[in-house]
């Protein structure tokens, strides 16, 4: 089955600079790949995503890049403020109707210094 | 947009016994629905995955007599943690999707279960 790694686990950045995390996926077969948002407690959030015919995604300060040949995938956050401050996971899935599955990165606690 | 309503968001219970969680879908046919468990500081893990109508297929790993999932509807699935015990204590989530895949997966706002 698809395996799904990220890094860093923890990552601090200053206010106003740019932070990336980064995932690899291990199943070829995957075309979909989100980005969550999770805050303590809550169900997380869909903040971008990005599909295997597209190798860049842009909205606003988030943008997400696609490596298909070497199977990894970015998040990357410009001009980075304090509510950015979460933990962020990856994921990977095949989008097709009976062969879904969405597996979820380990997770990177993203914390941003006033 | 898509919603999942997930209940309850807490629950308390006694070593031994059952507690249901339901989730539903409010404006779109739930085809699928996957089941998470999420630990303190850890990933979301799937646990199981069904679709309307169908047995639920579980994870390596993952006992399918102790975490009973139904979805009898297109708008309805529940997980039922049977002779839950302490380590059965998580935070469950659901996450559904149509047929076609038009609102991605969509996520119930998950449900705290302490076992005591």
């Amino acid at each position: 089955g698809e395996n799904v790694e990220q890094h860093p686990s923890t990552l601090s950045v200053q206010e106003g600079d740019s932070a990336v995390i980064k995932c690899t996926y291990s199943d070829s077969a995957s075309n979909y790949f989100p980005w969550y948002k999770q805050e303590l407690g809550k169900r997380p959030q869909l903040i971008i995503d990005i599909r295997s015919n597209v190798g860049e995604k842009k909205d606003q300060r988030i943008a997400v890049t696609l490596n298909k040949t070497a199977k990894h995938f970015s998040l990357h956050i410009t001009e980075t403020q304090p509510e950015d401050s979460a933990v962020y996971f990856c994921a990977a899935s095949i989008s097709h109707f009976g062969n879904e599955k969405l597996t979820f990165g380990t997770g990177t606690r993203l914390t941003i210094i006033p | 947009g898509a919603v999942v309503s997930q209940h309850p968001s807490w629950v308390i219970c006694k070593s031994g016994t059952s507690v249901k969680i339901e989730c539903r879908s409010l404006d779109f046919q739930a085809t699928t629905m996957f089941w998470y468990r999420q630990f303190p500081k850890q990933s979301l893990m799937l646990m199981a995955t069904s679709n309307e109508g169908s047995k639920a297929t579980y994870e390596q790993g993952v006992e399918k007599d102790k975490f009973l999932i139904n979805h009898a509807s297109l708008t309805l699935s529940t997980l039922t943690v049977t002779s839950a015990h302490p380590e059965d204590s998580s935070f469950y989530i659901c996450s559904a999707r149509d047929r076609q895949g038009s609102y991605g997966y969509t996520f119930g706002s998950g449900t705290r279960l302490t076992v005591v």
